[in-house]
């Protein structure tokens, strides 16, 4: 089946640093990959949809400039969480879509101190 | 008004008893619907699709598709322990753009011994 590998599972960096999350579609070519993220005991928040070879489209609310997404392959997306803040603080998930099905990274626990 | 509406729980149920997960969507459109489960700080995977009006059965889910109603359900038979989690409900909206997913607050399932 569709595996999607991210990385890194769980991270903490210290205020006004950045950190970037790796989403990578193992063996299918995923041309849309988003991505999530979850603060607890809530569900996931669509932040934006990453297309490859484009600009990425963000969700209303989501800052661009402090989430920097690429999808620079069919195989590949990143999330930077630049000049990070505690409320940045979160569960970051990916999904790669392959026809109506998404599958799901692991997540990426992000603290920032 | 919400997209997804689930019952937020939480609902218990004795092992061995049927779960009842309940989900309403607002977009009379949407063709296609998910039950994810969700363990707590893990990311969602994919339990059951459906696309269909009427019943969907694998294994121990049944998953049951009312358009006209636009609610979709979830069955658990012989409910185990191992079945405690959130389980999310998620619709491809035919507004959506890229086939987006849109997930509901999710309903969280323990399952006592």
């Amino acid at each position: 089946g569709a595996v999607v590998s991210q990385h890194p599972s769980r991270v903490i960096c210290k205020s006004g640093t950045s950190v970037k999350i790796e989403c990578r579609s193992l063996d299918f070519q995923a041309t849309t990959m988003f991505w999530y993220r979850q603060f607890p005991k809530q569900s996931l928040m669509l932040m934006a949809t990453s297309n490859e070879g484009s600009k990425a489209t963000y969700e209303q609310g989501v800052e661009k400039d402090k989430f920097l997404i690429n999808h620079a392959s069919l195989t590949l997306s990143t999330l930077t969480v630049t000049s990070a803040h505690p409320e940045d603080s979160s569960f970051y998930i990916c999904s790669a879509q392959m026809g109506v099905f998404h599958t799901f990274g692991s997540g990426t626990r992000l603290t920032v101190v | 008004q919400k997209e997804v509406e689930q019952n937020s729980g939480p609902l218990s149920v004795p092992e061995g008893a049927i779960a009842s997960l309940n989900c309403t969507y607002s977009d009379r459109g949407s063709q296609s619907f998910f039950w994810y489960r969700q363990y707590s700080g893990k990311s969602p995977e994919l339990i059951m699709s459906i696309y269909s009006n009427g019943d969907k059965e694998d294994g121990r889910f049944t998953a049951q598709l009312n358009k006209a109603s636009q609610y979709v359900s979830l069955l658990i038979r012989d409910s185990q322990p191992s079945d405690s989690a959130t389980y999310l409900c998620a619709v491809i909206s035919s507004s959506g753009s890229a086939r987006q997913l849109t997930f509901g607050s999710g309903t969280q399932l323990t399952v006592l011994p």
